[in-house]
C-alpha cells in the first residue's frame, strides 16, 4: 500500500501524559499537513510542511503541540500534557507540489486520540 | 462567521432521488474549490474539483458561483453507497501558503 499511513490508529492516554503520532506520506509528496477533526466537524488545519520546513502553524496549535519533519519524509506530532479537549481524530495528509495548485490532499486513516 | 458553511443535514432521501448540497465561503480571495467525501470513521477522500464553468462526473455535478461565493453539489439517481458526509473545501491563499479549509460537512442518508 503506497498511501499515507499513520500510527497508531488509536491512542488512549491519561490527562497530563505526552503522546506522539507518526505520519508517513506518499513517498514522492513534498507537502505534508496535519489536521484535527472532532465529531460533527470538518477537519481543522493544524500545520503544514513543505519538505522539511514547517511553513505554517494554526493558532489552534498551542505551545503543547509540536510537529517535526526532520528529513522531509515522515512527520511526528507530539502533544505534551494532554487535556481532555485534545481528544479528536488527528489526520495527516500529503500532496505533491509538482502537480500544481489543484493537487488533491491524500489523507491517512488518522489517529484517534482519547484523553481520559 | 465560519469560513466555509454547510447545512449539516442529515438529508434523508430514497434510492433514485436527486439531492443537492450547498456551501458558502467567506474569503473572496479563495482560489480553488473541492468536494470531499467522508465515510463514517474514515478519512476524507476527494470526490471532485469544482470549476467556474461547472463540471460533471457521472451522477455528480458541481457548480461554482464566485460572485455569490457559493458552491453546490448535485447527486442524481442516488445509490445506497452514496450515504456519507460531503465536505465542501476551499483553498485559500494566505501569505504564500495555500490552506485547505473544510466545512463541517453535510450528511447524506440514502434509504432503500
Amino acid at each position: 500500500d503506497t498511501g499515507v499511513s499513520q500510527d497508531p490508529r488509536h491512542k488512549i492516554t491519561k490527562r497530563g501524559q505526552n503522546v506522539t503520532f507518526r505520519c508517513d506520506p506518499i513517498s514522492e509528496h513534498n507537502r505534508l499537513y496535519w489536521y484535527r477533526q472532532t465529531l460533527g466537524q470538518g477537519p481543522e488545519f493544524l500545520t503544514y510542511f513543505q519538505n522539511e520546513a514547517q511553513l505554517e502553524k494554526s493558532r489552534l496549535l498551542s505551545d503543547r503541540f509540536s510537529a517535526e519533519r526532520p528529513k522531509g519524509s515522515f512527520s511526528t506530532l507530539e502533544i505534551q500534557r494532554t487535556e481532555q479537549g485534545d481528544s479528536a481524530m488527528y489526520l495527516c495528509a500529503s500532496s505533491n507540489l509538482g502537480t500544481g495548485d489543484n493537487s488533491p490532499l491524500h489523507f491517512g486513516n488518522g489517529t484517534r486520540l482519547t484523553v481520559t | 462567521r465560519k469560513e466555509v458553511e454547510q447545512d449539516p443535514g442529515p438529508f434523508n432521501v430514497p434510492e433514485g432521488a436527486t439531492v443537492a448540497f450547498n456551501c458558502t465561503y467567506s474569503n473572496s480571495a479563495s482560489q480553488s474549490f473541492f468536494w470531499y467525501r467522508q465515510d463514517c470513521r474514515k478519512e476524507p477522500k476527494l470526490l471532485m474539483s469544482v470549476y467556474s464553468s461547472g463540471n460533471e462526473d457521472g451522477r455528480f455535478t458541481a457548480q461554482l458561483n464566485r460572485a455569490s461565493q457559493y458552491i453546490s453539489l448535485l447527486i442524481r439517481d442516488s445509490k445506497l453507497s452514496d450515504s456519507a458526509t460531503y465536505l465542501c473545501v476551499v483553498r485559500e491563499l494566505n501569505t504564500g501558503f495555500q490552506k485547505l479549509v473544510f466545512g463541517t460537512g453535510t450528511r447524506l442518508l440514502v434509504s432503500p
